[in-house]
């Protein structure tokens, strides 16, 4: 069973700051999500990688395979950023439910 | 853009009564599954759906729970005897393949068993 863990779990940042994800895992894995999750709980998802790094406007995600290990990072963070974000471990092997990490809750202050 | 729809947005009911959630995926997807998450916990996942047949379900998904596509274009989750324990939200989400693509997930149903 796989095991994703992410940190922190509480961020709080200034508008502008250089934001940092992290999340790791235990099993091998065929990708890695990153998705976000608003205050009403709807999930939009992000990135979907299975190696080297992916950009999307201000968004960027970078995974390591060897070391089971994936960031997310937010340029010029602003007030709309602030939001939950979630890893997720897609597995190998023909299977195909995401096992997710517990969330970043992530606050841009103005 | 295309979007996967859930109904009813809220559900109330009471312990050992059975519900029926609603999703309709985006159209030329696949792939259907089913995920909840308890209120303060991690989104876990349920079931996954293709070809009208599950595909792959976790240890919460047990004989309680059951899935259909009895159409088209609708997806549904039953749970037949509700228990305090089933509360939260589920989501269903779609993909156009399995294995290393991204899921659109739906805005969720929050169920409440009283």
């Amino acid at each position: 069973k796989n095991e994703v863990e992410q940190s922190p779990q509480n961020l709080t940042a200034q508008e502008g700051e250089f934001i940092t994800i992290n999340c790791s895992y235990s099993v091998g894995i065929s990708a890695l999500h990153w998705l976000q999750q608003h205050p009403g709980g709807g999930i939009v998802s992000l990135f979907m990688l299975s190696s080297g790094k992916k950009k999307h406007g201000r968004l960027i995600a970078t995974i390591n395979i060897q070391e089971k290990h994936s960031s997310l990072h937010i340029t010029a963070s602003h007030p709309r950023d602030s939001a939950v974000y979630i890893c997720a471990a897609e597995p190998g092997g023909g299977a195909d439910g995401l096992t997710f990490g517990k969330g970043t809750h992530l606050i841009i202050q103005p | 853009e295309p979007e996967v729809t859930q109904t009813p947005s809220h559900q109330v009911t009471q312990m050992g009564q059975e519900v029926i959630l609603r999703c309709v995926p985006i159209s030329n997807h696949l792939y259907f599954y089913w995920y909840r998450q308890i209120l303060g916990q991690k989104v876990e996942f349920l079931v996954s759906f293709y070809n009208n047949e599950i595909s792959e379900k976790s240890e919460i998904f047990d004989d309680q729970f059951s899935v259909e596509r009895p159409d088209g274009s609708n997806f549904t989750l039953k749970i037949r005897s509700t228990k305090l324990e089933d509360s939260a939200m589920y989501f269903c989400a779609s993909s156009r393949r399995t294995y290393r693509m991204e899921q659109y997930f739906g805005p969720g149903t929050r169920l409440t068993v009283t």
